[in-house]
């Protein structure tokens, strides 16, 4: 069955310090792929996707994300985290109009 | 733009009324969908409208019944609902360029239902 894992339920960084955000797929071929963002209360906003071509892709809010097919891979990165980071993060993968979301990321942003 | 947007915020209402979930999108998206999503969980599709006819039903109960009367406005019309569909219900669009593997959704702020 398709599936998209996230195995960080929570990740704590320091402000101005790096981020990595993991993201694991499971799909017959390779899906398209986003990362949304979600702040509490609030609808999901995307970050960044990829259909396919270069496989480093930039996103908004000074965010990207390396696709790495031999490790099923789409991890999110961000070289200075602000505080206004703070949220949850979600990685999907599409096929048929259907987006199967992994279980999310609470990325928590210490001063 | 890329906004979508969805009455009410917020609403409760009880077991025994009936309410209606608004969305619209100025898009130009021929694709809208509606999610629910509980605390702490990611969105759960429910239904997918494509050229304003509905193409996926994700096994939703009778009492969720969604609506698209044009390619900008989608609704879900609520009765007899129960405490546990209490949740944020996510209305999204996009486009249909990449029908067979699924193109970017764009998300509303979604409307809180609380469910008495």
């Amino acid at each position: 069955a398709q599936s998209v894992t996230q195995p960080d339920i929570h990740i704590t960084v320091s402000e101005g310090a790096s981020l990595e955000l993991r993201c694991n797929y499971s799909y017959g071929a390779t899906p398209y792929l986003f990362w949304y963002v979600q702040s509490p209360g609030q609808g999901l906003q995307l970050l960044l996707k990829y259909f396919s071509g270069d496989t480093l892709v930039q996103g908004i809010k000074g965010f990207e994300a390396e696709f790495k097919r031999s490790q099923s891979s789409f991890n999110l990165r961000k070289p200075s985290v602000h505080w206004s980071d703070a949220a949850e993060y979600f990685c999907a993968a599409s096929s048929f109009q259907k987006l199967v979301f992994g279980t999310g990321t609470r990325l928590l942003v210490s001063p | 733009d890329t906004e979508v947007t969805q009455t009410p915020k917020h609403l409760v209402m009880g077991m025994t009324n009936k309410k209606s979930l608004k969305c619209e999108q100025h898009m130009g998206h021929r694709a809208m969908y509606w999610y629910k999503q509980k605390a702490k969980k990611p969105p759960e599709l429910m239904f997918v409208y494509s050229y304003e006819k509905l193409s996926i039903n994700e096994s939703v109960p009778s009492r969720f019944s969604p609506e698209c009367p044009n390619s900008s406005l989608l609704n879900l019309h609520l009765h007899a609902l129960q405490p546990e569909d209490s949740a944020l219900y996510l209305c999204a669009s996009s486009s249909l360029f990449y029908r067979d593997r699924g193109d970017e959704q764009y998300f509303g702020p979604g409307t809180r239902l609380t469910v008495t």
